[in-house]
């Protein structure tokens, strides 16, 4: 059964350097997403991207943020300088088509220390 | 706004007891989707069930039964028997049709299920 992948599980970085979590999206999925899920909390929606741009991004999307699809298969969330309270669950999610299903990756656990 | 309400944040139930998660939501568009989410202590997010706003059959698979009630703006998850292995928390979901067409889910804090042996 076709599934999302990201990498990696785990990323520990420090504060002020920039990190990059990559995810390959289910193959026929045309409409990719990012969200996060602080320790404990609720999931949070951060972008959705749809034919090779962004379509919407939630007010915690700030200019640190950044998406891409650099070739045909990866979805990159690049975050560039960051920071203590980026340290959450980020879950990557693809769907063939807007209102259908969204089938989410495993999550990559970020630490900022 | 868009806005999910789980009351139910922890539940503590026996093996083999019925259990039912509530789920609330608000939204002003006619049309509609509702989701629940399953995420076990490994930490994935598992897809459950989708059911859109004129669809307000109830839905049953396997031990799993949905009971969607549009007056009442409430999508509850039923498991019958419960397991062990259900222990996860159990998000619903509301999805907000953005511009461009796309979709992102707006989730409600989620209900922990504990079933214990």
């Amino acid at each position: 059964e076709p599934e999302v992948t990201q990498t990696p599980s785990h990323q520990v970085t420090q504060m002020g350097q920039e990190v990059i979590l990559r995810c390959v999206p289910i193959s026929n999925h045309l409409y990719f997403y990012w969200y996060r899920q602080i320790l404990g909390q609720k999931v949070e929606f951060l972008v959705s991207f749809y034919n090779n741009e962004i379509s919407e991004k939630s007010e915690i999307f700030d200019d640190q943020f950044s998406v891409e699809r650099p070739d045909g298969s990866n979805f990159t969330l690049k975050i560039r300088s960051t920071k203590l309270e980026d340290s959450a669950m980020y879950f990557c999610a693809s769907s063939e088509a807007p209102s259908y299903e969204q089938y989410f990756g495993p999550g990559t656990r970020l630490t900022v220390t | 706004a868009q806005k999910v309400t789980q009351a139910q944040t922890e539940i503590s139930v026996v093996e083999k007891e019925d259990v039912t998660l509530d789920c609330v939501y608000e939204t002003r568009d006619t049309t509609y989707y509702l989701f629940w989410y399953k995420q076990p202590p490994s930490g994935e997010l598992v897809f459950l069930i989708r059911r859109n706003s004129f669809d307000e059959q109830n839905e049953i698979s396997g031990r799993y039964s949905w009971n969607f009630q549009k007056s009442t703006s409430s999508f509850n998850f039923t498991i019958t028997a419960s397991q062990v292995v259900d222990s996860a928390v159990y998000f619903c979901a509301l999805s907000d049709v953005l511009q461009g067409g796309s979709e992102k889910l707006v989730f409600g804090k989620g209900t922990k299920l504990t079933v214990n042996p």
